[in-house]
């Protein structure tokens, strides 16, 4: 069964870390590059981060860069986000997504994780 | 990145054609994906590559693209397609991928 599940999340202060994780099953994690993606409450999706399925290449949105780190561990089948120096508007859903190919250019997403809840309020 | 845009709502009557555009200025050389995400839920691939239909996916999903628009079509609406749709591309000129403001479909 192809799944993507999310950990990590939780509630922090303002200036806080955090890492989240996505543990990937049912298919080859190290063909594929992957994503994460983000949605505020009642907002629209936003995505995060891009890491190619050998990590040689990451790519982030503006709004992350600088405070976020995506990589990846092919031998535990799981993909990371680092974030640091967290703000309040960083308060979302994390999903993290599977891209259809391996490599550059990012594709689409055919599968989604569930999401993990990230609070940032002090 | 450039945007893409979305009318904010569609409403349309069970049975009939449901019609969601997204429009930007670099769309007509990109392809454009479509998500539906019901409420509470993780976004499901709907159609990729403008008009590509996924496994699973029913007949009544089509994608097209004309110019700078892409236009996802729901024929014969159900109760269960109420939820909100999103376009997506990648941007080669910034290397993002960029997400269309969002659509909310009810079935009335």
């Amino acid at each position: 069964q192809v799944q993507l599940v999310e950990s990590g999340g939780g509630v922090v202060q303002p200036g806080g870390s955090l890492r989240l994780s996505c543990a990937a099953s049912g298919f080859i994690f190290s063909n594929y590059a992957m994503h994460w993606v983000r949605q505020a409450p009642g907002k629209g999706l936003e995505w995060v981060s891009f890491i190619r399925y050998d990590a040689s290449t990451q790519y982030y949105a503006d709004s992350v860069k600088g405070r976020f780190t995506i990589s990846r561990d092919n031998s535990k089948n799981t993909v990371y986000l680092q974030m640091n120096s967290l703000r309040t508007d960083d308060t979302a859903i994390y999903y993290c997504a599977k891209d259809f190919l391996g490599t550059y250019p990012p594709d689409y997403f055919d599968m989604w994780g569930q999401g993990t809840m990230v609070t940032v309020s002090s | 990145s450039f945007v893409l845009t979305q009318p904010p709502s569609v409403s349309v009557a069970p049975g009939k054609t449901a019609r969601v555009s997204c429009g930007g200025s670099n769309i007509g050389s990109e392809g454009v994906h479509w998500y539906q995400q019901r409420p509470g839920e993780a976004p499901v691939l709907v159609i990729s590559d403008n008009s590509d239909r996924p496994s699973g996916i029913p007949e009544r999903f089509s994608g097209s693209k004309s110019g700078n628009t892409a236009t996802l079509t729901i024929s014969r609406v159900e109760a269960g397609d109420e939820a909100d749709y999103y376009c997506q591309v990648w941007d080669s000129s910034s290397d993002h991928i960029v997400f269309g403001t969002g659509t909310k479909v009810t079935v009335l």
